[in-house]
């Protein structure tokens, strides 16, 4: 079994810019879900995708925005970047219709912002 | 909205010490709640769940109790070794919507041999 997978690993941005992180799901799941997490904090919920449809949305603003594809993939895009915006971005995915709440995490893309 | 709270770290032990850090949490429902551990460099592992009221739930020698009555979730250990080492987060996921995942702020663990 494919557990979850992210690029790129480490990604260096200037303020103002955009950018695009990726996920591939876990084998058999329908949900991905993005999460930032500060250095020396707990991962913030961003938004969730199920069957390639937003399904819930943390307090994160408007230029946070996401996709999933067919095969379950997602992207996270985040415009104009701001220098809060530095953090590490975890996807974590699972299969909803079975009523499991567990989520499996990747290790994560680490986002710097000069 | 729902909240999870951790005890303050860093935590140093000696090797086979006993360990617990404590969570407790604030929700409207009836959470799930869980343990994530998260080594240096890497997301986050899924240690333990528990998913209703006096629910135990147990991995790799850790164990947690679903008290529904404390609104606790407390992470015990009978005897941590050096590579249980890392950051440990209580986590709760609602049961409606999104079911997205509350975590507290985590809690870093050290073992020295």
């Amino acid at each position: 079994e494919t557990g979850v997978t992210q690029s790129p690993t480490h990604l260096i941005k200037t303020r103002g810019q955009q950018v695009t992180l990726r996920c591939s799901s876990q084998s058999g799941h329908n949900t991905v879900s993005w999460y930032q997490q500060a250095l020396g904090q707990g991962p913030q919920f961003i938004f969730q995708y199920y069957r390639e449809e937003e399904n819930g949305r943390g307090n994160f603003p408007p230029r946070f925005s996401g996709l999933q594809f067919p095969n379950y993939s997602s992207e996270l895009n985040v415009n104009a970047l701001e220098l809060d915006d530095s953090a590490l971005y975890l996807c974590a995915s699972s299969y909803r219709d079975r009523g499991r709440r567990e989520q499996y995490f990747g290790p994560g893309t680490r986002l710097t912002v000069t | 909205g729902d909240s999870v709270t951790q005890m303050e770290g860093p935590v140093t032990l000696s090797e086979e010490a006993f360990l617990t850090i404590n969570c407790t949490y604030t929700a409207t429902g009836y959470p799930s709640l869980f343990w994530y551990v998260q080594y240096p460099g890497e997301g986050l592992q899924l240690l333990l769940k528990a998913t209703k009221a006096d629910d135990k739930g147990s991995n790799k020698g850790f164990e947690a109790t679903y008290r529904k009555e404390t609104t606790s979730f407390h992470l015990e250990k009978g005897s941590v070794q050096v590579s249980d080492s890392a950051v440990y987060f209580c986590a709760l996921s609602d049961r409606q919507g999104a079911q997205k995942l509350v975590f507290g702020q985590g809690t870093r663990l050290t073992i020295n041999p």
